[in-house]
């Protein structure tokens, strides 16, 4: 079967740096996307990665290692506003995303 | 531009009435997407298209259907709806199907069936 797994829910200061770790194992592998989801609302695009190693996008970083089925999420200054859920989702072989039941963060002042 | 819009936002439906839940989107986006969310799961594929005239069934397709006729309008119909369908439907789309490219959301409607 098709399986993601990311922790359901971690708490962070302001200010601070999170990692959020995603493992997964899924039929064939085309590309691992991470999406932030405020809650009630729709999910949105933060990082796409294909190729191992690190993509940064501001305050936002993305790691893969296709090798050990792994990504990570880096946060860095930690907002209140990063208050979310963070949708790790893979691309399998059949070009349809696999998701996993996302992370909420939860950032204290 | 709007992206993507789905209605009705939220509605409560009677066990074995049939429901259509609207999605239009404005990007000339050739694929799109519906999910179900659910508490403590991912988002669940329920059917997609790749392209206007085309539909394929997702992981979760029993009891839905879909009709792509143009671009914009991607309709998904439960035809006698159960209360496991209760669920937080997502509409999305995408330039294309297929590697990198990313998925539009819509803002979702939240089914309720008794």
């Amino acid at each position: 079967g098709q399986n993601i797994d990311q922790p359901t829910e971690m708490t962070a200061t302001e200010g601070a740096i999170v990692q959020i770790n995603c493992t997964y194992q899924t039929s064939g592998f085309n590309g691992l996307f991470w999406y932030q989801q405020h809650a009630g609302e729709a999910p949105t695009f933060l990082s796409y990665n294909v190729l191992d190693g690190l993509e940064e996008k501001g305050r936002f970083s993305s790691f893969l290692s296709r090798s050990k089925g792994y990504s990570y999420l880096l946060l860095k200054e930690l907002q209140m506003k990063d208050s979310a859920s963070y949708l790790c989702a893979v691309l399998d072989s059949n070009y349809q995303l696999i998701w996993g039941a996302g992370t909420k963060l939860i950032i204290k002042p | 531009t709007a992206g993507i819009t789905q209605a009705p936002t939220s509605q409560i439906l009677a066990a074995g009435r049939r429901m259509t839940l609207r999605c239009t989107q404005d990007m000339r986006h050739n694929a799109m997407y519906w999910y179900r969310q659910d508490l403590g799961l991912g988002l669940r594929l329920i059917h997609y298209s790749n392209t206007a005239g085309t539909t394929g069934k997702g992981e979760v397709p029993d009891g839905y259907s879909v009709s792509r006729a143009n671009t914009d309008d991607f309709p998904l119909t439960l035809a006698s709806a159960v209360p496991s369908q209760t669920s937080v439907y997502f509409c999305a789309s995408s330039d294309l199907a297929g590697e990198g490219n990313e998925q539009f959301f819509g803002p979702g409607t939240r089914l309720t069936v008794l």
